[in-house]
């Protein structure tokens, strides 16, 4: 299985900040990688996929970088919506895996 | 638009059964595989299994194969998971979700139904 390791775990930032997390897959995956946002009782949004491509809808803000097993997700002005858990997820192959998720809390 | 409507979670006791259901309205069901995700309290997400649009593919993760089965009837345009020998670590909140055109990962996302295993 391919093994997706996200850091930081959480991170803290203001309003306006630009933030990044990566994700690391065990083994190359290529371009399919998704990354996904989640806010508390709710369920998990797509944001970006196959690495580096903008979901309809999904602010410019976000974007979505690298291929391979190193990939990194950035949000360029962090805004009060964007407070969130983010998760990786591997597209390449079965079974389907998700890293452990990003907190992004308020500073 | 896109909706996928979960139901049939519940309480169920350790080695009991039970079938969740799907209804997805706003697309063309029988063009998209589907997936089923779950997501232990307070914890990450898991995938749990796959299904392609004519279910002719079928996938699962381990901790479940040979346990839970993956169905979807197109005509009703329902998604279906029958989970039996269930287990307390098979607790979690399970979203039905579709799996956009093309790629493996999740574009459109049910709310989801919590499933609670305990004596």
């Amino acid at each position: 299985d391919i093994q997706m390791t996200q850091s930081p775990s959480s991170v803290s930032a203001s309003v306006g900040d630009r933030v990044t997390i990566t994700c690391r897959a065990s083994q190359g995956i290529n371009s399919w990688l998704a990354w996904y946002q989640q806010k508390p009782g709710k369920a998990p949004k797509l944001l970006i996929y196959a690495a580096s491509s903008l979901q309809s809808g999904v602010p410019s803000r976000f974007s979505g970088s690298g291929s391979g097993t190193d990939f990194t997700l950035a949000i360029s002005s962090l805004q009060p919506e964007d407070f969130a858990t983010y998760y990786c997820q591997q597209a390449n192959s079965f079974p389907l895996t998700f890293g452990g998720g990003t907190k992004v809390e308020i500073k | 638009q896109v909706q996928l409507v979960e139901s049939g979670g519940g309480l169920v006791k350790p080695g009991g059964s039970l079938r969740l259901s799907c209804a997805a309205s706003g697309f063309t069901f029988s063009d998209y595989y589907m997936s089923w995700v779950r997501q232990a309290p307070g914890k990450g997400l898991e995938w749990v299994s796959y299904i392609s649009s004519s279910s002719d593919y079928t996938n699962y993760a381990d901790s479940v194969k040979g346990r839970f089965t993956i169905s979807r009837d197109n005509a009703k345009t329902s998604l279906y998971l029958q989970m039996n020998s269930l287990r307390a670590e098979d607790t979690a909140v399970y979203y039905c979700a579709r799996a956009k055109s093309g790629t493996r990962c999740i574009d459109y996302w049910g709310q989801g139904t919590l499933v609670t295993v305990s004596s």
